[in-house]
């Protein structure tokens, strides 16, 4: 089983949409958890972090399940500009070296 | 302030040269990370650097990789005799310790024909 697992897609859906994402993690010791999105031939970038208590930030939504063992990204409201590749990134305790799924591509379609 | 910056943004080379890729980490920053990404495909973890410690080579694919960081801050990776399956996007990323999020640098685009 990978470290760390997402569902390639595409998720192809239209604006204004919700749209989740789910990311699983094999690692039980694993304490930082991270949202990022990396557009076509550009580098990725931080979405958000990801708290135990979850947390959101404006259209966007990120809980943690450790029972599970999985984090998830919801998008409200989707605009054009959200069409990217969402990259889910875990970080193990006692390591220095996060781990990055093969990321999750959206598209938002008018 | 400045985010990381990667020189040279793009490069071509022929089988058999060496090349270096250079990272300018963000200031404060200890940690320090080298990836590349080929095309379609996710990041491959290749070296990290925290501060003054001997780095993690554990991700370097072969002996014709290798890096430096001179005091702690400015990275070199250079990898010696190309093939063309060195081709790929050397991303650079930088962490304020290694614990929090990293942030990137706008990655070279490496070509070995």
């Amino acid at each position: 089983r990978k470290e760390v697992e997402q569902d390639p897609g595409p998720f192809n859906v239209p604006e204004g949409a919700t749209v989740a994402f789910n990311c699983t993690y094999s690692n039980s010791a694993s304490q930082s958890f991270f949202w990022y999105r990396q557009d076509c031939r550009k580098e990725p970038k931080l979405l958000m972090s990801v708290y135990s208590s979850g947390n959101e930030d404006g259209r966007f939504t990120a809980q943690l399940n450790r029972a599970s063992q999985y984090i998830s990204l919801l998008i409200r409201d989707s605009k054009l500009s959200d069409s990217a590749t969402y990259l889910c990134v875990v970080r193990r305790g006692g390591s220095y070296i996060p781990t990055f799924g093969r990321g999750t591509s959206l598209i938002v379609h008018p | 302030g400045a985010g990381v910056s990667q020189s040279p943004s793009n490069k071509v080379t022929e089988k058999g040269k060496d090349v270096e890729l250079r990272c300018d980490p963000i200031s404060g920053h200890t940690a320090l990370y080298w990836y590349r990404q080929s095309l379609g495909q996710g990041l491959e973890f290749l070296i990290y650097f925290q501060g003054n410690s001997a780095p993690d080579k554990s991700g370097l694919p072969s002996d014709r990789f290798s890096a430096e960081r001179t005091g702690g801050s400015v990275s070199t990776l250079t990898i010696q005799r190309t093939q063309q399956e060195d081709s790929a996007v050397y991303l650079c990323a930088s962490s304020l310790d290694g614990y929090n999020e990293q942030f990137f640098g706008p990655g070279t685009r490496l070509t070995v024909l």
